[in-house]
């Protein structure tokens, strides 16, 4: 069964930073590109960044380019992105997600409130 | 970038068909947007109904199905039960980035 499972989140001021992570199990994930997709509360879903299978390429939403970085650990399994410079609209639940064999799996998603 | 629409809300009675649309700024959906449709309840992560256009996962219930529609992607529900009340959401790929639709919030009344 796939997993993924979310974590970092928490309470940031306005131009902090943090860290979130995503634990993948139940599949190659090696193989796999991931997604970080973000829902600010009450609002819709919106892709964040995208990495493929080995790292070596990376694409960002206009909203998070130059402050979010996404990268992985295939040895580990996990999935991070680096969160920095946040603002009160970076304020979401983050979602990782994966595409396998074309159904689009989810992790439960992590709380990010930025505020002071 | 492109922009995915959807309508903002809709209404179905219990048992009866409504018909869900997402549609492109860019131009005719086609299957080479490969369109999924995402169902989300209150507090819970999105989980995949469609993929592909058309074809379910294996928890999908039958009464859900996908197709093209008049130059849009479709979600079609027939046979509405409470538990279908839930906002969904459809996605287009754009050969890169996914690109969701705003989200339709569906009430069975």
């Amino acid at each position: 069964e796939v997993q993924l499972v979310e974590s970092g989140g928490g309470l940031v001021q306005p131009g902090g930073s943090l860290r979130l992570s995503c634990a993948a199990s139940g599949f190659t994930f090696s193989s796999y590109w991931m997604h970080w997709v973000r829902q600010a509360p009450g609002k819709g879903l919106v892709w964040v960044s995208r990495i493929n299978s080995d790292g070596s390429y990376t694409s960002y939403a206009d909203s998070v380019k130059g402050r979010f970085t996404i990268s992985r650990d295939n040895a580990k399994n996990t999935l991070y992105l680096q969160m920095n410079s946040l603002r009160a609209e970076d304020t979401a639940v983050y979602y990782c997600a994966t595409q396998i064999r074309g159904v689009v799996h989810w992790g439960q998603g992590t709380l990010v409130t930025v505020s002071s | 970038q492109a922009v995915v629409t959807q309508e903002p809300s809709l209404t179905v009675s219990p048992g009866g068909t409504v018909t869900l649309t997402c549609g492109s700024s860019t131009g005719a959906v086609t299957s080479g947007h490969y369109p999924y449709w995402f169902q989300q309840k209150p507090g819970q992560a999105p989980r995949t109904l469609i993929y592909d256009t058309s074809n379910k996962h294996s928890w999908t219930p039958a009464r859900f199905s996908g197709s093209l529609l008049g130059g849009k992607a479709a979600l079609t529900l027939s046979g509405a039960q409470p538990e279908d009340e839930a906002e969904y959401y459809c996605l287009l790929s754009y050969s890169g980035p996914w690109v969701f639709g705003g989200g339709t919030k569906l009430t069975v009344l």
